[in-house]
């Protein structure tokens, strides 16, 4: 059965301090891995796709990147805007399966 | 400005009632999604269209149903089957099969509430 899990489900950071999400993944013929940055009461918005292992893309302080089997979403120096929650997707055909996601607190 | 707008954004439903959430895009996407969100849950597929008067059940279709007679509209009808339809709903599209159903559009999302 194809799964997506995310770790930590809850990340609180100060502002500057440096971390990685993570995204792991089991799904069968993978053609895609998908990020999301989902704010509160509103519909996820696209961050990323990779689509091979040690691709890596990035936009402004997040940078994400792909394993075989994982994926890290890694946000240098975070601001208090990057608070939100963090969605990992993978699929092998139409249907995509989500992370729980991991929401970040970044504080002042 | 190109996008997918749902509506209403809160829902309150008497028990036994059936209700529609509108699912409007103007992206000229051909797939559309619908999703369903509950707190520390997923985002769970309930059901899926590739192409006008075509779709498929997803993980949890029970309980929902939905039409697709033009490309930009995906309504979907919570039925009062649906044994705890309380939940925040997505809806999605994606532009051609290149890119495999990643890459969703997501819509504000409707928050429904049963009483």
């Amino acid at each position: 059965e194809d799964q997506v899990t995310q770790s930590p489900e809850a990340l609180r950071l100060q502002e500057g301090e440096s971390s990685s999400l993570n995204c792991s993944y089991t799904v069968s013929g993978l053609r895609g891995l998908f990020w999301y940055r989902q704010d509160p009461g509103k519909g996820p918005e696209f961050l990323f796709t990779l689509y091979s292992a040690g691709e890596e893309k990035e936009k402004e302080r997040l940078k994400a990147t792909l394993t075989k089997k994982e994926s890290f979403l890694h946000i240098t120096a975070p601001k208090p805007e990057d608070s939100a929650t963090y969605l990992c997707a993978g699929g092998s055909g139409y249907a995509l399966n989500f992370g729980k996601g991991t929401s970040l607190l970044v504080t002042p | 400005d190109g996008g997918i707008t749902q509506s209403p954004k809160y829902l309150f439903r008497k028990e036994g009632q059936n209700v529609t959430l509108s699912c409007e895009q103007n992206l000229n996407h051909d797939a559309m999604y619908w999703y369903r969100q509950d707190p520390g849950q997923g985002l769970r597929l309930i059901y899926y269209s590739q192409i006008v008067n075509d779709f498929q059940k997803g993980d949890i279709a029970e309980g929902y149903s939905v039409s697709r007679e033009k490309k930009e509209s995906f309504p979907l009808t919570v039925t009062s089957a649906q044994k705890n339809p309380t939940a925040f709903y997505l809806c999605a599209s994606s532009g051609p099969s290149g890119t495999s159903g990643g890459e969703l559009f997501f819509g504000e999302g409707s928050r429904l509430t049963v009483l």
